[in-house]
């Protein structure tokens, strides 16, 4: 079946351990995103990626990164800069620049 | 940039009953208004979107209303069963990667 691959599905890190989130579709769609929700807020744009090897900033990209080497693709760090990493991290993507979001299950990591 | 505002935070209904969601949106240019519904421990879905050019939407028990002048936006659910329960967020965007989000309504629908 095609859709969005988001592993693990939960991970705990000690402080000052980098964790790389991994996040697969199977829909060739082009776009690919990542958010973040904490509980209460809505969902906040950590880093998007129009195209292969091409990526831009979110509104909250600090403390993270991205690579995008392969369509199919689109894994998030999240270092030891990220002051507050506990969240639940969802990637999703889309076939072009609008219209619907297909989200992955998500991934929710714990910082001890 | 554009900001989305969503009410109530938690809604309670009994089955059968409807339910009414609102949100407003600051930024008078966005064009393009989803909803999603989020279920435990998973990710969102879309259930409904709309567009500028287009005040109502309905797909069987859902409907979506857009008040492009106030700019504000409302789902509603009609007959609700139990497994319309969930977390609903609404969103606008102008362009793709403006889409702001809500922060959501918890919806409980008791048999």
């Amino acid at each position: 079946d095609g859709g969005i691959t988001q592993s693990p599905k939960y991970l705990f890190r000690k402080e000052g351990q980098n964790v790389t989130l991994s996040c697969e579709q199977n829909l060739n769609h082009d776009a690919m995103y990542w958010y973040r929700q904490d509980p209460g807020q809505g969902l906040r744009l950590i880093y998007y990626s129009q195209i292969v090897n091409d990526f831009q900033k979110g509104d909250i990209a600090e403390g993270y990164s991205v690579s995008r080497e392969k369509k199919e693709s689109f894994p998030l760090t999240v270092t030891s800069a990220q002051k507050n990493p506990t969240a639940f991290y969802l990637c999703a993507s889309r076939p072009g620049n609008t219209g619907e979001l297909f989200f992955g299950e998500g991934s929710r990591l714990t910082v001890l | 940039g554009e900001n989305v505002e969503q009410h109530p935070s938690t809604l309670s209904v009994q089955e059968g009953d409807s339910a009414v969601i609102k949100c407003t949106y600051s930024d008078s240019a966005s064009n393009y208004f989803p909803w999603y519904k989020q279920e435990l421990g998973k990710g969102p879905q879309l259930i409904i979107d709309i567009r500028s050019n287009v005040g109502e939407k309905k797909d069987q028990r859902i409907a979506v209303t857009l008040n492009k002048t106030a700019k504000h936006f409302s789902l509603h659910i009609t007959e609700t069963q139990p497994e319309d329960s969930a977390v609903y967020f609404c969103a606008a965007s102008i362009r793709d990667n403006d889409m702001r989000f809500g922060a959501g309504t918890r919806l409980t629908v008791k048999p």
